[in-house]
């Protein structure tokens, strides 16, 4: 299957200072990215979508301007985590689609997460 | 709107038994389902996904799924559990975007 990198697995900052976590989708092109955020024995959230060339479109109740996506080539997005505050210690998963990834319907492959950790 | 509910939080089988995990959708048009899986601290790997087509969809690790339009449900099946399987599941339902069940978290007791 399609193998999507994510980089780096777990990070630890200080408040207020800015984190960026990079998804790669390494043996196909990914037109379409997605960000979700994962809280604790919970379920994953939509929180952006990004298409190659385009601005994201964030799902409701997502701050855009603390979250910057940005997914400036068909292989690589990246998320930018901007004045990071102790409750924006999560699990961010990223996921990619591209035309084709399984006999014509897209398909998301989600890398590996990235635990952010506040401090 | 479209939903996925997997009514069981956590379920607990012993090695080498059978498994049934449940899930049941709400949606306005045909449904793309999804099955992956999420190992502690992981990512989610793809189980199995049924588009169309024949209703009982075979995926890797042994699991299978089956398509029940009528109760509008995509359970997942094993028919005998490895310890390795210990890993929390989630049914996925591809409308408009893809929106994911709570979870069911899988013990294996030995």
């Amino acid at each position: 299957g399609a193998v999507v990198s994510q980089h780096p697995s777990r990070v630890i900052c200080k408040s207020g200072t800015s984190v960026k976590i990079e998804c790669r989708s390494l043996d196909f092109q990914a037109t379409t990215m997605f960000w979700y955020r994962q809280f604790p024995k919970q379920s994953l959230m939509l929180m952006a979508t990004s298409n190659e060339g385009s601005k994201a479109t964030y799902e409701q109740g997502v701050e855009k301007d603390k979250f910057l996506i940005n997914h400036a080539s068909l292989t690589l997005s990246t998320l930018t985590v901007t004045s990071a505050h102790p409750e924006d210690s999560s699990f961010y998963i990223c996921s990619a689609s591209g035309p084709g990834t399984s006999g014509g319907m897209d398909i998301q492959y989600f890398g590996a997460g990235t635990r952010l950790s506040v401090l | 709107a479209q939903s996925v509910t997997q009514p069981d939080i956590h379920i607990t089988v012993s090695e080498g038994a059978s498994l049934e995990l449940r899930c049941n959708y709400s949606y306005g048009a045909t449904p793309y389902l999804f099955w992956y899986v999420q190992s502690p601290g992981q990512g989610l790997q793809l189980l199995l996904k049924y588009f169309s087509g024949d209703t009982l969809v075979q995926g890797i690790k042994g699991f299978e799924a089956e398509f029940k339009r009528s109760q509008s449900s995509f359970n997942l099946r094993k028919p005998s559990v490895h310890w390795s399987d210990a890993a929390e599941y989630f049914c996925a339902l591809r409308g408009n975007k893809l929106v994911f069940g709570a979870g069911t978290i899988l013990r294996v007791k030995s």
